[in-house]
């Protein structure tokens, strides 16, 4: 059983590009956490899907910042128009039932944006 | 803020002794989890203790709860230079729709072999 794969591992984007972060949970898994982390720092809660839902996205900057978790394939998180202020890892999480247990993480996805 | 906090920021200790880090978080939880995240890498789970228990084992580490006080403590035992990492605490904000947590600043562990 495959742990969470997150890609690419490493992304570099220039101010005002779109970043594309993919994350396919574990298997059998529905729940997909989204966390930021800036460096020296702890991670940060973005945003919490089940399929093909939206179920917490208070941790989620209401401007650029999108995120889905289609019927198939990986949840993805999307960043429109980057900023320098967006680089950070970003980690992905996976649980198989709401509440109460651990969560499964990614190795995270490096955004740079130069 | 729904973080905790780590104490020490920073710990540095010489292989084979105990290690023992505190977070202090705000709200009521359900459950409490400690992470491990080595440099540059995902984020491993160690343990999770939930509100009404006080203390947690797990080969060498012990967890505590204590409720009242909102904090919580993590001890390694005859810790190795492979537990060179920084641990973090997080809480589940007394949310009960998922795993939603919320991490604190973390403490940089050192052992020096």
């Amino acid at each position: 059983n495959a742990g969470v794969m997150q890609n690419p591992r490493h992304l570099v984007r220039r101010r005002g590009q779109e970043a594309r972060l993919r994350c396919s949970p574990m298997k059998g898994h529905s729940h997909v956490y989204w966390y930021r982390q800036l460096p020296e720092e702890g991670l940060k809660f973005m945003v919490y899907l089940q399929k093909e839902n939206i179920i917490d996205e208070s941790g989620m900057p209401k401007e650029r910042f999108s995120a889905e978790f289609p019927k198939e394939g990986p949840s993805i998180l999307r960043i429109q128009q980057v900023v320098r202020g967006d680089s950070a890892a970003y980690f992905c999480a996976s649980s198989p039932r709401a509440g109460g247990h651990e969560a499964f993480f990614g190795q995270g996805t490096r955004l740079t944006v130069v | 803020s729904q973080q905790g906090e780590e104490d020490p920021q920073a710990l540095s200790i010489q292989e084979g002794e105990n290690a023992t880090m505190n977070c202090s978080y705000k709200t009521s939880i359900n459950n409490l989890q400690w992470y491990r995240q080595n440099s540059g890498r995902g984020l491993v789970h160690l343990i999770l203790i939930r509100s009404n228990e006080r203390e947690k084992h797990s080969g060498r580490l012990r967890v505590t709860l204590d409720t009242s006080k909102k904090s919580s403590s993590l001890l390694i035992t005859a810790s190795r230079a492979a537990d060179t990492a920084s641990y973090f605490c997080a809480t589940d904000a007394g949310k009960n729709t998922g795993n939603q947590f919320y991490f604190g600043t973390g403490t940089s562990l050192t052992v020096i072999p």
